[in-house]
């Protein structure tokens, strides 16, 4: 089983649609989680942190759910700018120290159309 | 300017020969990784870099060296590049993600804009 498991995709959904993602993770000592977007030929970029509470950020709504140890983004009223990989990451800090092992799901495509 | 420089950003070479990837930061960051990328498998860690005095191999390391040559400059080669090398390969930098359990801030990677290599 993967450490971190994304569905694929692609989604493909019309402008205004409600979408959701979701993402396991198999490492229940997983401390932090976080939601990466990645355009097209482009870098990764931080979309949001995921908190226990869960968090909201405008159209964006993160979740998380230790006991079945998953994580999802919701994505209200999309726009054909929200077309891009969305990138899951769960840091597993080990054995106290700072760091935590990231490990990066392989992403979910989403493509808005008109 | 972009805070994450990566050198050469396209690269295309043939089997055996050696290559090397350069990073830049101007974010003050002590942390610098080096990822690659390859379709369905995600972004996995080569090696990463606490600071200058500190490297350590992630989980795909075999093939790779990195060298640390200040807090800003991070560089990956590849003694013998392989075809099985051929990806999109990410630097990217942090900070502090924790402290003694108090959050310092989100430890949010910086990437730089991606070097594309090809080994034919």
């Amino acid at each position: 089983r993967k450490e971190v498991e994304q569905d694929p995709g692609p989604f493909n959904v019309p402008e205004g649609a409600t979408v959701a993602f979701n993402c396991t993770y198999s490492n229940s000592a997983s401390q932090s989680f976080f939601w990466y977007r990645q355009d097209c030929r482009k870098e990764p970029k931080l979309l949001m942190s995921v908190y226990s509470s869960g968090n909201e950020d405008g159209r964006f709504t993160a979740q998380l759910n230790r006991a079945s140890q998953y994580i999802s983004l919701l994505i209200r009223d999309s726009k054909l700018s929200d077309s891009a990989t969305y990138l899951c990451v769960v840091n597993s800090n080990a054995g106290g120290t700072s760091y935590g092992k990231l490990t990066f799901g392989q992403g979910t495509i989403l493509t808005v159309h008109p | 300017d972009a805070d994450v420089t990566q050198t050469p950003r396209n690269r295309i070479t043939k089997t055996g020969k050696r290559i090397m990837l350069e990073c830049s930061q101007t974010k003050g960051h002590d942390r610098m990784y080096w990822y690659r990328q390859d379709p369905g498998l995600g972004l996995r860690l080569i090696y990463y870099s606490f600071d200058v005095k500190d490297i350590n191999k992630g989980e795909i390391s075999d093939g790779y060296s990195v060298s640390r040559q200040a807090q800003a400059k991070f560089s990956l080669s590849l003694e013998s590049a392989i075809p099985n090398q051929t990806a999109l390969y990410f630097c990217a930098t942090s900070d502090l993600p924790w402290t003694s359990g108090i959050r310092a801030n989100t430890g949010e990677l910086f990437f730089g804009e991606g070097s594309r290599l090809t080994v034919l």
